[in-house]
């Protein structure tokens, strides 16, 4: 398996503009987890599917921030209208079962100018 | 909320040594993860644990449920395992990992 795959690997886009970042887990992964990663806050999880079904989602910080799964390969992110302070490493992860290891795609770096 | 603390928070040591990065939590959990972040950003799981002991190669992580800790031991350290060490923990039936801030181990030759 190709393992995790996340696009675009880097995204550079105006204040206001709306940001989709594209997750395809690992085949056969039930659950699916979004994290986004910055030095002042370190990682942490935005919101987690299972079976296709956002199942925890109280860390998405506010409404510009929104997911969808709507098949077994392959989600979103998208924050709409983007700001400045949304620059981060965003990373999907995906895991047989949802307490063990996850696997870790390589991270999509935005930065909002 | 469980609050997760690593210690140190910046580790400097020699190519052979025997490295110990300490975890705590504060409220009680169902599994613990140890995961390995290289300075490219790319993230790895290297244990997931609940209680006892784990070895993998010259990496051996421990937990004690009862005082809320875990360690992740690197046997004979070398350069290549120069990376940021992170510490995740769940709690309960939801499976949101709440992380530490990281550890960033350098090892020189």
């Amino acid at each position: 398996d190709a393992g995790v795959i996340q696009s675009p690997r880097h995204e550079v886009t105006e204040m206001g503009q709306e940001v989709t970042l594209r997750c395809k887990p690992i085949s056969g992964h039930d659950y699916l987890f979004w994290y986004r990663q910055t030095m002042m806050r370190g990682l942490e999880l935005l919101i987690y599917f299972n079976n296709n079904v956002p199942i925890d989602d109280s860390g998405m910080p506010e409404d510009r921030f929104s997911a969808k799964m709507p098949n077994a390969s392959f989600s979103t992110l998208k924050i709409q209208p983007s700001e400045p302070r949304d620059s981060a490493v965003y990373f999907c992860a995906s895991s047989f079962v949802g307490g063990n290891e996850q696997y870790f795609g390589p991270g999509t770096r935005l930065t909002v100018t | 909320k469980n609050e997760v603390e690593q210690s140190p928070q910046n580790l400097t040591a020699q190519e052979g040594e025997f490295i110990t990065i300490n975890c705590s939590y504060s409220v009680g959990i169902s599994a613990l993860h140890w995961l390995q972040q290289h300075p490219g950003g790319g993230i790895v799981s290297l244990f997931m644990l609940s209680s006892g002991k784990k070895k993998h190669g010259r990496l051996i992580a421990t937990i004690n449920i009862q005082e809320k800790h875990s360690s992740l031991h690197i046997t004979a350290s070398h350069p290549r395992d120069s990376a940021v060490y992170i510490c995740a923990v769940i709690g309960g039936s939801n499976y949101k990992l709440t992380f530490g801030k990281g550890t960033l181990l350098t090892v020189n030759p």
